[in-house]
């Protein structure tokens, strides 16, 4: 079945502790994305990658790091999180540049 | 940067009718526009998208009109039914040399009422 794939799907953690939340795709999809949600503010993009080892800024990059060294995997990464970062975040890929993307389950991360 | 404007924010029609949700966009680089419904606790999902070169695109119950000169575009949902109460996204996508950057609309939560 073609899929992203989000670990964990839940997390309460404290400030400063780092973490990292997983994506993997299997449908050979060079571009993925992160976006968190927040009420009343849509979805926002954080980063997104159109190749291994390729990666860019989106509106809300300021306290995350992601990497890209594997085609389908594309983690992201809370070197030290605070509670403002409190948010549903959801991976997605595409096939290619304006397709459609496909969302992973999302990973709701509190941190306290 | 981009900057996508959503409105309303809610919306409640009667089963049966149809219902208008807007879009407005700033960059002209912006050329793919897609339509993403959520359901409660779900992913967001694509239910139409639209290119720059075109002006509308029908699908079933489900049409979007865009207006590049305008920069803006619409949903259309005609015959609306219960299961199409949702949060409803628009989006604007443009390329970038990192990729495909998306600046998505704040979202419009629609009921369709019995």
């Amino acid at each position: 079945e073609a899929q992203v794939t989000q670990n964990p799907r839940y997390l309460i953690t404290v400030t400063g502790k780092k973490l990292t939340v997983t994506c993997s795709q299997n449908m050979n999809h060079e571009y993925m994305s992160w976006y968190r949600q927040d009420p009343g503010l849509g979805l926002r993009q954080i980063y997104y990658s159109m190749n291994v080892e390729v990666t860019d800024k989106g509106d809300v990059p300021e306290g995350y790091k992601v990497s890209r060294k594997e085609k389908r995997n594309f983690p992201l990464i809370l070197e030290s999180p605070s509670p403002n970062q409190t948010s549903l975040y959801f991976c997605a890929s595409s096939s290619g540049p304006n397709q459609p993307q496909h969302f992973g389950d999302g990973t709701r991360l509190s941190i306290l | 940067g981009e900057n996508v404007e959503q409105h309303p924010s809610t919306l409640s029609v009667q089963e049966g009718d149809s219902a208008v949700i807007k879009c407005t966009y700033s960059d002209s680089a912006s050329n793919y526009f897609p339509w993403y419904k959520q359901e409660l606790g779900k992913r967001p999902q694509l239910i139409i998208d639209i290119r720059s070169n075109v002006g509308e695109k029908k699908d079933q119950r489900i049409a979007v009109t865009l207006n590049k000169t305008a920069k803006h575009f619409s949903l259309h949902i005609t015959e609306t039914q219960p299961e199409d109460s949702a949060v409803y996204f628009c989006a604007a996508s443009m390329i970038t040399g990192g990729g495909n950057k998306l600046t998505f609309g704040t979202g419009t939560q629609l009921k369709v009422e019995l």
